[in-house]
């Protein structure tokens, strides 16, 4: 089964600081990996995603995330933050081209002025 | 090009009411997804069209849960009756969909419609 753990419900980090988001998967072979942002009353918009290839993905706003196969990790990081990116962020996997994503609980980021 | 659209946007209704909603995907999109979101959780997926048929449905209550996809674009769910447990935010997503690229999986979603079951 397929299944991902976001293990920070929240995190609060002052603007132009680093960001790193952490997400652990779980499934046998290589999975898609994707991570979502929801800002308030909005649906979920893709920030990036991973397919195959390099490990480090380049995505919207600024964000990348790296995938760790011996760490089953998938982080999504930005180098500074803005006040603007305070919002709710969802890593998702997916084991096949076809199919449900399995979302994490997300990660709450709250951006200190 | 349009989003995914969904409506309403909000919505009250009392126990053992019914109630509606609606989805309109992005043109050319032939899978659909239905996600049910609870406070402080992640999205859980409650079915998914491929087209007219409903491919992906186990996680769908079908007690009171129902959902149609007629001529492969526009989609509604339903439920009847609603129970206090079903206040949550219901996502609506589309993608390109069939076999081949994984470029064709990537989903777009709506803003969502929030339920409250008072």
């Amino acid at each position: 089964a397929q299944s991902v753990t976001q293990p920070d419900i929240h995190i609060t980090v002052s603007e132009g600081a680093s960001l790193e988001l952490r997400c652990n998967y779980s499934y046998g072979a290589t999975p898609y990996l994707f991570w979502y942002v929801q800002s308030p009353g909005q649906g979920l918009q893709l920030l990036l995603k991973y397919f195959s290839g390099d490990t480090l993905v380049q995505g919207i706003k600024g964000f990348e995330a790296e995938f760790k196969r011996s760490q089953s990790s998938f982080n999504l990081r930005k180098p500074s933050v803005h006040w603007s990116d305070a919002a709710e962020y969802f890593c998702a996997v997916r084991g096949s081209t076809l199919g449900r994503l399995y979302f994490g609980r997300g990660t709450q980021l709250t951006v200190w002025p | 090009e349009a989003g995914v659209v969904q409506s309403p946007r909000y919505k009250i209704i009392e126990k053992k009411q019914p109630v509606a909603f609606w989805c309109n995907p992005i043109s050319g999109h032939n899978t659909l997804y239905w996600y049910l979101q609870n406070l402080g959780q992640g999205p859980e997926l409650l079915i998914r069209y491929e087209n007219e048929e409903a491919v992906d449905d186990s996680q769908l209550p079908k007690d009171r849960f129902s959902a149609e996809r007629l001529k492969g674009v526009d989609s509604t769910l339903k439920i009847q009756p609603a129970e206090l447990g079903d206040s949550a935010v219901y996502l609506c997503a589309s993608s390109l969909g069939g076999t081949g690229s994984p470029m064709n999986t990537e989903a777009f979603f709506g803003q969502g419609t929030r339920l409250t079951v008072v």
